[in-house]
């Protein structure tokens, strides 16, 4: 067990919906990562967050959001879904932002959009 | 831009034979290095890094990997497999030198054969 939990595991969801993916670090660290995996984009980078600010953006598109809150607990906010999002999304933590950290992931949280 | 090269999708090994896994890499300037493991349904693991130093880096579960800066490869090796190794395995690199976000290869599906 990593440390990271992440809600729901899974979600389905109709096209055109708007869904919201939560995680918590672990405790004390101070970054969190998104990512999303799929089988033919492997695993792609969204965004990160340090302590409640943006820190680095990946391939997230407009449709997707993302925050930290003051608890260091960040969401993932989906909108207008496509077929395409399907895929598992993970997030991940780390003590810092410094390069050097290693990252611990969560779950996942698996979603389908039908 | 960085990059990783995991040249096998699939590699099959006998339990108590060595295994390798394959990872090249892409940087401007040096790599920080990461190795991590997928088991079915779970989120990543983080295996080992290599930041610095001895270019043989010692991780979890008895794997290691050597980072070979001429040939810009940092291949993950086991002397003795156990079929509990069998997952799928992810190499990924950062840029010493910017703030740029860890960058995943395609993985790897290690199968280890009793």
């Amino acid at each position: 067990d990593s440390g990271v939990t992440q809600t729901p595991k899974h979600l389905i969801t109709a096209t055109g919906q708007r869904v919201t993916l939560r995680c918590s670090p672990r405790s004390g660290d101070l970054s969190v990562y998104w990512y999303q995996q799929s089988l033919d984009q492997g695993l792609q980078f969204l965004i990160q967050y340090y302590n409640g600010e943006e820190r680095a953006k990946g391939n997230i598109l407009e449709r997707f959001s993302a925050q930290q809150f003051p608890d260091l607990h960040s969401e993932l906010n989906l909108s207008s879904l496509e077929l395409g999002d399907s895929a598992l999304y993970f997030c991940a933590s780390s003590p810092r932002t410094g390069i050097t950290y290693e990252q611990y992931f969560g779950p996942g949280t698996r979603l389908t959009v039908t | 831009a960085q990059s990783v090269a995991q040249p096998e999708d699939q590699v099959n090994v006998a339990e108590g034979n060595p295994l390798t896994v394959k990872c090249t890499y892409s940087v401007s300037g040096n790599p920080y290095l990461f190795w991590y493991v997928q088991y079915p349904n779970r989120g990543l693991q983080f295996l080992l890094k290599y930041i610095t130093g001895d270019n043989l880096v010692k991780g979890s579960y008895g794997f290691e990997a050597e980072f070979n800066k001429s040939q810009t490869s940092f291949h993950l090796k086991k002397p003795s497999a156990l079929v509990s190794d069998s997952a799928l395995y992810f190499c990924a690199v950062r840029d010493k030198s910017g703030n740029t976000p860890l960058v995943f290869g395609k993985g790897t599906r290690l199968s280890v054969i009793a």
